[in-house]
């Protein structure tokens, strides 16, 4: 079983479309993440989310939002969407927020042409 | 100054030798450490973490802290051409209430049969 899943795990698309990138993991674990990985390999996070608790990273777009139907799922949808956002988007989990390690999910290639 | 410094590399080294990868990180207050690795195309992997001064021993791998210093780094014995990867240093980072994980940007190690 996959611990943590994110699809698709590729997407092309257009300049000003909207997309949204799914993220579950079946680990239990109370924290979950969303990180972007640009074309020079440096891991960014984005988000991180345990459940009533929200921290946005500064400096995202408010074009990106983070929407989590329940602590197994961190969805992310993407409004307007920009050649810069192309990306390696990668989804992961913690058991909780602070000292656990991530486990991360195999990632989603965003291309925005 | 960058909030997890490393060099990117790429770092070589022959089969069988001990690789040496170093982290430094600005924020005096971090307590948890970890290193993942990362294949090309592939998502991050933990190798290890080490929350108290000293060495911690996995197998090949040895993770060392020095707070003091800010600085943590990962040796590899007996290097194998399957080590050859992207490893990455991250340290939790406390804001407010929580933590987050903020990564270096890497480096590349290659490992010549």
């Amino acid at each position: 079983d996959t611990a943590v899943s994110q699809t698709p795990k590729y997407l092309v698309t257009q300049m000003g479309n909207d997309k949204s990138i799914k993220c579950e993991q079946n680990l239990g674990h109370d924290t979950m993440y969303w990180y972007k990985q640009d074309s020079k390999k440096f891991l960014k996070i984005m988000f991180s989310y345990n459940n009533k608790e929200l921290i946005i990273n500064e400096t995202v777009p408010n074009r990106f939002s983070p929407k989590s139907p329940d602590k197994a799922h961190l969805n992310l949808h993407i409004n307007s969407l920009e050649l810069g956002d192309s990306a390696v988007y990668f989804c992961a989990s913690s058991r909780e927020w602070g000292n656990s390690p991530l486990h991360f999910g195999n990632g989603t290639r965003l291309t925005v042409t | 100054q960058k909030e997890v410094e490393q060099n990117s590399g790429p770092l070589s080294v022959p089969e069988g030798a001990i690789a040496s990868l170093n982290c430094t990180y600005s924020d005096r207050g971090s307590q948890s450490f970890f290193w993942y690795r990362q294949y090309s195309g592939k998502s991050p992997e933990l190798i290890m973490f080490i929350y108290s001064n000293g060495d911690k021993e996995d197998g090949r791998f040895t993770a060392q802290l020095n707070k003091a210093s800010q600085y943590v780094s990962l040796l590899i014995r007996d290097s194998q051409p399957s080590d050859s990867a992207t490893y990455l240093c991250a340290v939790i980072k406390y804001g407010g209430s929580q933590g987050n994980l903020i990564f270096g940007k890497g480096t590349k190690l290659s490992v010549k049969p």
